[in-house]
C-alpha cells in the first residue's frame, strides 16, 4: 500500500523568511513519481514539479527547491525568500510508474500562511 | 486554451438521490481522473480513465461509477447518495496515465 505524509498541517511565516514543506512517503514500487502541487485559495490547482524515483538530483526553479532523499523516502519543498502569494495549500502525491493498475496517492496537505 | 471544467459547480441533493457529475478535460488530454475531497484532507483517488478505459480504481464502494467518452470528456455517477458523500469532487486531466495531472474547479456536492 502507498502513503504519503506531510506531517505539517499548518505553517506560518513572515514575508522572506525561508520554509520547507515536508512529504515522507511509502510505497512497494521500485519505481515511481512524486509530484508537488499547489492550491492558492481561489481553488485552483497548480502543477509544481514531477520527479522520477530514478533521478535523486535536486532541482531549483526560481525560489523553489526540492530536495528527494531516496534513502529517507523524503521529498522536501523548500520556498526561499517567501512572498504573500505563496500562501496556498501544497500537496506532495505520488503515481507508480509501471504496472497496469494506476492509484496515485496524495498527502493531506500543508497549508501555507505568508504574512506581510 | 482552456482548462479542465467541471458541471455542476455547486449540488445539493437529498440521501438516496442519484448524481452524476461531468468533466470536460483540457485538448489534446486523454486522460481523467476523479477524486473527492472533504475538508482538511487530501484527495481521495476514485477513477481513472485513459483512452476510454479503466486505468485505475480507487477505495470506493460500487455506488461510484464512472465513463470516458470518445470525446475524452468523463461522468462519475454516485447513486443512492449518503451524508458521507457530501465532499468537493475534482476532475484532473493529463496526457498520459501517470503524467502531472491538471485539475479542474471542482463540483461541490452537498447531501441533505
Amino acid at each position: 500500500a502507498q502513503k504519503v505524509t506531510q506531517a505539517q498541517t499548518e505553517i506560518s511565516v513572515v514575508e522572506k523568511e525561508d520554509v520547507t514543506l515536508d512529504c515522507v512517503y511509502e510505497t512497494r514500487d521500485t519505481t515511481y513519481y512524486l509530484f508537488w502541487y499547489k492550491q492558492p485559495p481561489s481553488g485552483e490547482w497548480v502543477f509544481l514539479i514531477r520527479r522520477n524515483s530514478f533521478d535523486e538530483q535536486n532541482e531549483i526553479s526560481g525560489r523553489y527547491s526540492w530536495n528527494f532523499q531516496k534513502s529517507t523516502s523524503s521529498f522536501n519543498f523548500t520556498i526561499t525568500a517567501s512572498q504573500v502569494v505563496d500562501s496556498a495549500v501544497y500537496f506532495c502525491a505520488l503515481n507508480p510508474q509501471s504496472g497496469g493498475s494506476y492509484i496515485p496517492t496524495f498527502g493531506r496537505g500543508t497549508s501555507l500562511i505568508v504574512h506581510p | 486554451d482552456a482548462g479542465v471544467t467541471q458541471s455542476p459547480t455547486h449540488l445539493i441533493k437529498t440521501r438516496g438521490q442519484h448524481v452524476t457529475l461531468r468533466c470536460s478535460p483540457i485538448s489534446g488530454h486523454k486522460s481523467v481522473s476523479w477524486y473527492q475531497q472533504v475538508l482538511g484532507q487530501g484527495p481521495q483517488f476514485i477513477f481513472q480513465y485513459y483512452e476510454k478505459e479503466e486505468r485505475g480504481r480507487g477505495n470506493f464502494p460500487d455506488r461510484f461509477s464512472a465513463r470516458q467518452f470518445p470525446n475524452y470528456s468523463s461522468e462519475l455517477n454516485v447513486n443512492a447518495l449518503l451524508l458521507g458523500d457530501s465532499a468537493l469532487y475534482l476532475c484532473a486531466s493529463s496526457l498520459g496515465a501517470r503524467a502531472e495531472q491538471f485539475f479542474g474547479p471542482g463540483t461541490r456536492l452537498t447531501v441533505l
